[in-house]
């Protein structure tokens, strides 16, 4: 079974820094990769997603993420964050084999964008 | 395109009270999944679909039964609810063969149970 560990439950951060979310996780077989937001009281949007190539990924409102094989890890970053960015953000896994869309979330990591 | 949609936006149960949470989705996709949301822990795969007709157990099936009759819609019910089912319930969808496309989530269902 694969598993996802976001190492940060909230960051603060303020407005126009940057901001990095840390995302590892485990597998015994290769798997797709995926950062969701979900803005207060509603549903989760894909922001990004690594399936092959180009280690680093480019997404919408300026977010990036790389990904690392040898440190099985899938760090979200922004250079320069906005109030509107305040959410939280999921790291998501997929066995690339298995059948379907199932999804492993990590446990999620709040961001608030201070003034 | 409505996208996709789930019905109730919040409801109250008592403990052993039945109820089904609603799911569609209008853009034909394969693919639909009921997930549950708990502070700290992400989201959790209840259950799964691959096509009409067809399901699976996700992570955490126990207390869920789902059907797939149609294309479009998806419900959860449970049938003897339970304080622990107190959750916040996301339904999604997506297309491809492999899964790999995009999953859009509907708005949730905000579910406590007393």
């Amino acid at each position: 079974a694969q598993s996802v560990t976001q190492l940060d439950s909230q960051v603060p951060v303020f407005e126009e820094a940057p901001v990095e979310l840390r995302c590892n996780y485990s597998s015994s077989v290769s798997v797709y990769l995926f950062w969701y937001v979900q803005y207060p009281n509603q549903g989760l949007q894909l922001l990004l997603k690594y399936l092959s190539g180009s280690t680093l990924v480019k997404g919408i409102n300026g977010f990036e993420a790389e990904f690392n094989k040898s440190q099985t890890s899938f760090h979200l970053r922004k250079p320069s964050v906005h109030i509107s960015d305040t959410a939280e953000y999921f790291c998501a896994v997929k066995k690339i084999k298995a059948a379907g869309n199932k999804l492993t979330f990590g446990g999620g990591t709040r961001v608030l964008v201070k003034p | 395109n409505a996208g996709v949609t789930q019905t109730p936006k919040f409801q109250v149960l008592k403990t052993g009270q039945s109820m089904t949470l609603q799911c569609a989705q209008d853009m034909n996709h394969e693919y639909m999944s009921w997930y549950r949301q708990d502070p700290g822990m992400g989201l959790r795969l209840i259950h799964y679909s691959v096509g009409a007709g067809i399901t699976d157990q996700g992570e955490v099936p126990n207390g869920y039964n789902v059907s797939r009759s149609t294309t479009e819609d998806f419900p959860l019910r449970l049938l003897s609810a339970a304080p622990s089912q107190t959750s916040v319930y996301f339904c999604a969808s997506s297309s491809g063969l492999a899964g790999i496309n995009e999953q859009f989530f509907g708005p949730g269902t905000r579910l406590t149970v007393l």
